[in-house]
C-alpha cells in the first residue's frame, strides 16, 4: 500500500493561493493521485485526480513531478468556504484515507 | 446529478443493540464501500463489496459487522451488538469501476450514537 504524508494543518487568508503537498514515496506505476475534500459532518468529495505533470479543473490544480513521489494541490484565491480537510490518496486497489490536511481560511 | 443516499441521518441506540445502516448507491455502480469516522479523527475504511461478496475488509470489520446487498438498490451495514466505541459517522460510497481513475461518490453519512 502506498502511504501518503501530508501536513496536519495549514492556515491561510481569503484571496490567497494555497498549496498543499503530499508525499507518496512508494507510489506504484499504476497508481493515480486523487484529492478529496471533506467539510464537517459531510462525506468526502472528489476534487481532482492526476497521473503526471499538471491537471487543472474548475476547482483546483494538481502538480505532479516526473518522479511522482509527491504531488501538490493548488487552490487559487481561497475563500472562507474552502475551510475543510483535504485528503491525498494514491491507490489502485482500495481507498484508504490518511489523516489529511486541515485547512483553515481566515478573513 | 446522481448521488449516494443514506438512512437514517442519525441513529441513537443502546449498547448491545443491533443496528442496520442503509445506503442506496448510484444505480450503475458496481463497487460499494463502508467507512466510519469517529469525531475529530480520520476516515477509516471498513469494507468493500463487489459482485455480492466482500472484496476487502479492514481489521475494524470484525464479526460484529456484516454487509449485505439485499436487492438491486440497497447496501446495508449491520452491527450486531453495538459498543460505545461504535459511535461515529458511517459513510457509504460507491464506484463504477475499481480503478484509480474512477472516483468514489460518498453519501452524506449516518451519525450513530451508542448510549
Amino acid at each position: 500500500l502506498a502511504k501518503t504524508t501530508q501536513p496536519i494543518s495549514m492556515d491561510s487568508y481569503e484571496g490567497q493561493e494555497v498549496n498543499i503537498t503530499c508525499s507518496h514515496n512508494n507510489i506504484a506505476t499504476n497508481d493515480y493521485i486523487t484529492w478529496y475534500q471533506q467539510f464537517p459532518s459531510q462525506g468526502p468529495r472528489f476534487i481532482i485526480q492526476g497521473y503526471k505533470t499538471k491537471v487543472t479543473n474548475e476547482v483546483a490544480s494538481l502538480f505532479i513531478p516526473a518522479d511522482r513521489k509527491s504531488s501538490t494541490l493548488s487552490l487559487p484565491r481561497v475563500s472562507l468556504s474552502d475551510t475543510a480537510v483535504y485528503y491525498c490518496l494514491v491507490d489502485f486497489n482500495d481507498m484508504r484515507f490518511g489523516a489529511g490536511t486541515r485547512l483553515t481560511v481566515k478573513p | 446529478e446522481p448521488e449516494v443516499t443514506q438512512t437514517p441521518s442519525h441513529q441513537v441506540t443502546q449498547m448491545g443493540q443491533e443496528v442496520i445502516l442503509r445506503c442506496v448507491p448510484i444505480s450503475n455502480h458496481l463497487y460499494f464501500y463502508w467507512y466510519r469516522q469517529i469525531l475529530g479523527q480520520k476516515v477509516e475504511f471498513l469494507v468493500s463489496f463487489y459482485n455480492n461478496e466482500i472484496s476487502e475488509k479492514s481489521e475494524i470489520f470484525d464479526d460484529q459487522f456484516s454487509v449485505e446487498r439485499p436487492d438491486g438498490s440497497n447496501f446495508t451495514l449491520k452491527i450486531r451488538s453495538t459498543k460505545l466505541e461504535d459511535s461515529a459517522m458511517y459513510f457509504c460510497a460507491s464506484r463504477w469501476r475499481r480503478t484509480s481513475v474512477d472516483e468514489q461518490f460518498f453519501g452524506p453519512g449516518t451519525r450513530l450514537t451508542v448510549l
